[in-house]
């Protein structure tokens, strides 16, 4: 059974761009939460979803951030016009239905890096 | 506001000693805490946890302790191996997870 997946491992973006973060949960799993971890600080919890709802965004910027959840597909977490301040590790967890957040696992994240 | 503060941010032992992490909580309403462990370029990986009518919990090397009334659990390792060096944060479970800072562990052989 493969684990959580994440692409791309490493992004590099200029300031204006957009990004684009996949996570593909495990086999079974319908449950999906995004964290950030700034340089030299933990894991801050950003968005929750489950197949095309999203349940708590209240970690999620008001602005340029937004993720989704597909039927079909991995989910997207996308950030638009981003800025330096956007550099960091983004992970992504997934759970199975009908468990709480302490069965979580973890992908390896994406390195988003803009110049 | 940081509900979960993990106050060390390093940690260094000998091999074969115990490693003793600390972490405190704010909030008397949580009630499920976890250790994840998490080496560089990885996820984090789930450890041990323990709920909050419980003030001990044992997973081989692995215990955690936990002091309601002074709202402060701990993550002890004994003995201490070259390969438990990594970061380890602390976490309450709410309805989502509320992470500590981490505390780099290394474990000098």
């Amino acid at each position: 059974n493969a684990g959580v997946m994440q692409n791309p491992r490493h992004l590099v973006r200029r300031r204006g761009q957009e990004a684009r973060l996949r996570c593909s949960p495990m086999k079974g799993h319908s449950h999906v939460y995004w964290y950030r971890q700034l340089p030299e600080e933990g894991l801050k919890f950003m968005v929750y979803l489950q197949k095309e709802n999203i349940i708590d965004e209240s970690g999620m910027p008001k602005e340029r951030f937004s993720a989704e959840f597909p039927k079909e597909g991995p989910s997207i977490l996308r950030i638009q016009q981003v800025v330096r301040g956007d550099s960091a590790a983004y992970f992504c967890a997934s759970s199975p239905p009908g468990r709480g957040p302490d069965t979580q696992y973890f992908g390896p994240g994406t390195r988003l890096t803009v110049l | 506001d940081q509900q979960v503060k993990q106050n060390s941010p390093s940690l260094s032992v000998q091999e074969g000693r115990i490693s003793i992490l600390n972490c405190d909580y704010t909030n008397s309403m949580f009630d499920y805490f976890l250790w994840y462990k998490k080496y560089p370029a990885e996820g984090p990986t789930f450890l041990i946890s323990i709920s909050s009518i419980k003030d001990k919990n044992e997973d081989g090397r692995f215990t955690v302790f936990l002091n309601k009334s002074a709202k402060h659990l701990s993550l002890h390792i004994v003995p201490s191996q070259p390969g438990d060096s990594a970061v380890y944060f602390c976490a309450e479970s709410g309805s989502r997870l509320t992470f500590g800072e981490g505390t780099q562990l290394t474990v000098n052989p």
